[in-house]
């Protein structure tokens, strides 16, 4: 069965860039929408954006000018760079797998998750 | 944006059974999903495609969607139930949305 696999650094600086890996194991990267999902502690989730296989990709509004998400299929990873990162970043970041894609997609598997706590 | 809206809390006796809501504009025109996040863990898809339930989820969870709301049902409610629950649909073909979340507490 598939399963995801957060990596990347549990602490960044006020004004740095936040970057994370997916590691996607037991089934094939291709054919799917690849997402990334945040929660802060104690707080609800809030969607970060997708990429597909191809390399297309979609952001929430809110984050849109400060997201990239990537994709390196030939190790079956995809990330996440966040820049100016504040405070108000520090959360649970979550890569899971959308299954069915735009419209009608839902989210299985999840990663485990990793904490990123913004803070000098 | 588009905007889902749930209770902050549900609570309910064991055995009984417990309704949690999500209300968005026109939501009946939308697929909606749920999610059971139990402390320390990741979320789980209890309800996909309002009504479709995945393999492994109890047949007690159930769902349904119309007009402005999609409900999450969890008949004969047991402790293993007591979650946060999250609903979850698509703003058009772009953007996923979330419910701000509903802790169900089985007393």
């Amino acid at each position: 069965q598939v399963q995801l696999q957060e990596s990347g650094p549990g602490l960044v600086k006020p004004s740095e860039t936040l970057s994370l890996t997916c590691t996607v194991s037991g089934g094939s990267i291709s054919s799917y929408y690849w997402s990334w999902i945040r929660q802060p502690p104690g707080k609800g989730l809030e969607w970060i954006g997708y990429i597909y296989y191809s390399g297309s990709t979609n952001y929430n509004p809110s984050l849109k000018s400060r997201v990239a998400i990537s994709i390196d299929t030939s190790k079956s990873q995809f990330s996440l760079r966040l820049s100016s990162v504040t405070a108000a970043d520090t959360a649970v970041y979550y890569c899971a797998r959308d299954i069915s894609g735009p419209a009608a997609g839902w989210f299985d598997p999840w990663g485990q998750g990793t904490l990123v706590t913004v803070s000098s | 944006s588009y905007e889902l809206t749930q209770p902050p809390s549900v609570s309910v006796s064991p055995g009984q059974t417990a309704s949690i809501t999500c209300s968005g504009n026109k939501l009946g025109d939308k697929y909606v999903c749920w999610y059971q996040q139990k402390p320390g863990q990741s979320p789980v898809v209890v309800i996909f495609q309002d009504t479709k339930r995945p393999s492994g989820i109890p047949e007690r969870f159930s769902g349904s969607n119309s007009g402005d709301t999609a409900t999450l049902t969890i008949s004969g409610t047991q402790a293993m139930d007591e979650a946060d629950y999250y609903c979850q649909a698509w703003d058009g073909n772009t953007a996923v949305v979330f419910g701000g979340g509903t802790t169900l507490t089985v007393l």
